[in-house]
Formats: structure tokens, sequence, C-alpha cells
């Protein structure tokens, strides 16, 4: 049951350019959201979350988009740069309703590659 | 190093061999998190614990797999009687207790890849 999905498994964009990476979410309990950027052979790196009771939170380059009727998050990445390439990882917990907040759902990634 | 420490990085098993995954916390976090990563997939929760207990273990497999976090020393996952459906990054995430300082993000080591052969 995949609660959280990244329907686009890549995308390639140009330096300096917008990248946008989606996520949609299927369970109404999810009242936090969270996007994680991973390296190869590395561990997720935390990097913007969102709380469902807004509907942006901006961070430098970063800005998390949050539709909660539609379920429906996305990532803004501007300017992009040659470092943002890696694997990006959305999740979702229901931070507010239970102790088991930490019991993220992630979806299945998107590969970013910022081309010079 | 002040992060969450995973060890080893890398582990070799034999089908029907035993893998023992460590993770140290970072400072102050008391709460622990495991989650597998297969090849081409996003990670998936397997367990959630605190010093001495279990929390919420729906995630594991219901044989082979158990998992602890001692009132001393790290967290283990251990895999018995390993197959290659294991083969699998194994990643361990702390965060400190609900409130305070808690931003809800998890903070994740880099990583134990176990290979099955």
């Amino acid at each position: 049951d995949q609660q959280v999905k990244q329907n686009s498994p890549s995308l390639s964009v140009q330096e300096g350019r917008i990248s946008i990476l989606n996520c949609d979410y299927t369970n109404s309990m999810f009242d936090y959201f969270l996007w994680y950027k991973k390296y190869p052979a590395e561990g997720p790196t935390f990097l913007i979350s969102i709380s469902s009771i807004k509907d942006k939170n901006e961070d430098g380059r970063f800005t998390v988009f949050l539709n909660k009727s539609a379920k429906h998050l996305s990532l803004h990445i501007v300017p992009s740069q040659p470092g943002d390439s890696a694997v990006y990882f959305c999740a979702a917990s229901p931070f507010g309703a239970t102790d088991s907040w930490g019991k993220l759902q992630f979806g299945a990634g998107t590969q970013v590659v910022v081309t010079p | 190093n002040a992060g969450v420490m995973q060890n080893p990085r890398h582990l070799v098993r034999r089908r029907g061999q035993e893998a023992r995954l460590r993770c140290s916390p970072m400072k102050g976090h008391s709460h622990v998190y495991w989650y597998r990563q297969l090849p081409e997939e996003g990670l998936k929760f397997m367990v959630y614990l605190q010093k001495e207990n279990i929390i919420d273990e729906s995630g594991m497999p219901k044989e082979r797999f158990s998992a602890e976090f001692p009132k001393e020393g790290p967290s283990i996952l251990r895999i018995q009687q390993v197959v290659r459906g294991d083969s699998a990054a194994y990643f361990c995430a702390s965060s400190p207790p609900r409130g305070g300082t808690n931003t809800g993000e998890l903070f994740f080591g880099e990583g134990s890849r176990l290979t099955v052969l």
C-alpha cells in the first residue's frame, strides 16, 4: 500500500533553471511532510519540511508547497546547481496523531540530474 | 562526529548466516528507528525503539528479524538465517523526544549495506 507516491523517477534540468519535484499522498492522517536528499552510498539528509497548517515553507533556494485538498506537495529548487544532483525523497508523518510520528512513509524517490 | 553512527558500513553474509547491524544515535537522542531500502525503492519503516523498549515493530518481518536498544550500548538489528532477499541498505535514524527541540525530522546514519551471497 503505497501511501506516498513520487511518480517521476527522474528529472533532468539545466543549471540555473528551476527544478520541480512532485509528491502525492493518500492518508489524511499525515500532517507533517519532509523532503530528504540522498547521495549514493550515503544516508538521507533532511532538506526542508512543512506542517499541514501551512501551505508554503521556504528555506533559501528550496521551497515546499502543500495543497491539502489535493493531497499534493511539491519541492521547488531555484536556481538549480550541479551539487543538487541527487535522489530526493518525499516523506510523510502523522506527527500530531500518534506517538509513532517518526514512522515516516517515504516515496520511491526522484533522481535529479542538473546539467551544466 | 556527533551524527548517527552505523556499523558495519558493508556486510557480506552467506545464506543461513546471521547479520548484526549496529547503530549509535546522536548525542541526546533517545529514539531510534530502523529503515530498509531495497534496490530502486524508497525507505521502508521497520521498527521504532526507545531505551529498553520496542515502541512499534509493525514494519518488521515476522520471522528472523529482531531489534533491541539496550540501556547501555548501541541499538542492534539482528537478522537470523539470512536469505538473498535480505540484501538491502539498512538505515538507522534517531530523534530527540517529542516536544522541546524536536523539529519532527529524523537524522539518518550512512547505512549498512548487507549483501547475501
